[in-house]
């Protein structure tokens, strides 16, 4: 069935250092959206894109949507503590469903 | 305020005692959604619903039932639930299944 491998699993790095997690589907996706969990919450919705090569910033962040709409990416710049949490990718599939990456999980070094 | 609404936040049960866990949206959506949350293993969806009337499996749906009898309410229930079970569950909804998802807050289920 259709995938969305999301790496890495986990990312330790000093406040102030940027982060980033990729998305890789075996198929073409209709989309892809990006949520955020922080910890003993629940995922939060932060943006979709849909079209070919698209590129999204918010602030600190910036999404990509690759070409072949089969790979996304999340940048983070200048990490903050404010940024820790868990980072999923979710591809919409050809069901009309998501399929869910497994997660980023930015922790901050002390 | 827009916001999907799950009941109980925590909940611990005994083997085999049936419990509901109901989800409610005041957004008119009418895709919800079930997912379970386990350390390491991301989420993983139980049931869907497209609509009223129309609920359809997952990839975990064994253990878990759900109806759909109004667009806003979307119960799921353990009929006999065991410790695998112990985990925390989401309910999510959306305008359309691939459309953005509202998170409800979650309900950390344990059974002993």
């Amino acid at each position: 069935g259709q995938q969305v491998m999301q790496i890495p699993q986990y990312q330790h790095v000093q406040e102030g250092e940027d982060f980033t997690t990729y998305c890789n589907s075996s198929t073409t996706l209709s989309n892809i959206q990006w949520y955020k969990q922080r910890p003993g919450g629940h995922p939060v919705f932060l943006i979709q894109l849909v079209k070919s090569g698209e590129v999204k910033k918010q602030k600190r962040l910036t999404f990509q949507f690759g070409e072949a709409k089969k790979n996304s990416s999340l940048h983070i710049t200048a990490t903050q503590t404010t940024d820790v949490g868990t980072y999923f990718c979710a591809g919409g599939g050809s069901n009309y469903q998501l399929i869910w990456g497994a997660g980023t999980k930015l922790i901050i070094k002390p | 305020e827009a916001q999907v609404t799950q009941n109980p936040r925590y909940l611990i049960t005994v083997t085999g005692k049936k419990l509901t866990v109901t989800c409610s949206q005041n957004m008119n959506h009418e895709y919800m959604s079930w997912y379970r949350q386990d350390p390491g293993l991301g989420l993983r969806q139980i049931y869907y619903s497209m609509n009223v009337e129309v609920t359809d499996k997952g990839d975990v749906p064994e253990g878990y039932k759900v109806s759909r009898k109004e667009k806003r309410n979307f119960p799921l229930i353990l009929e006999s639930p065991s410790p695998n079970q112990t985990s925390l569950y989401f309910c999510a909804s959306s305008m359309e299944g691939t459309y953005g998802y509202t998170f409800g807050s979650g309900t950390r289920l344990t059974v002993v």
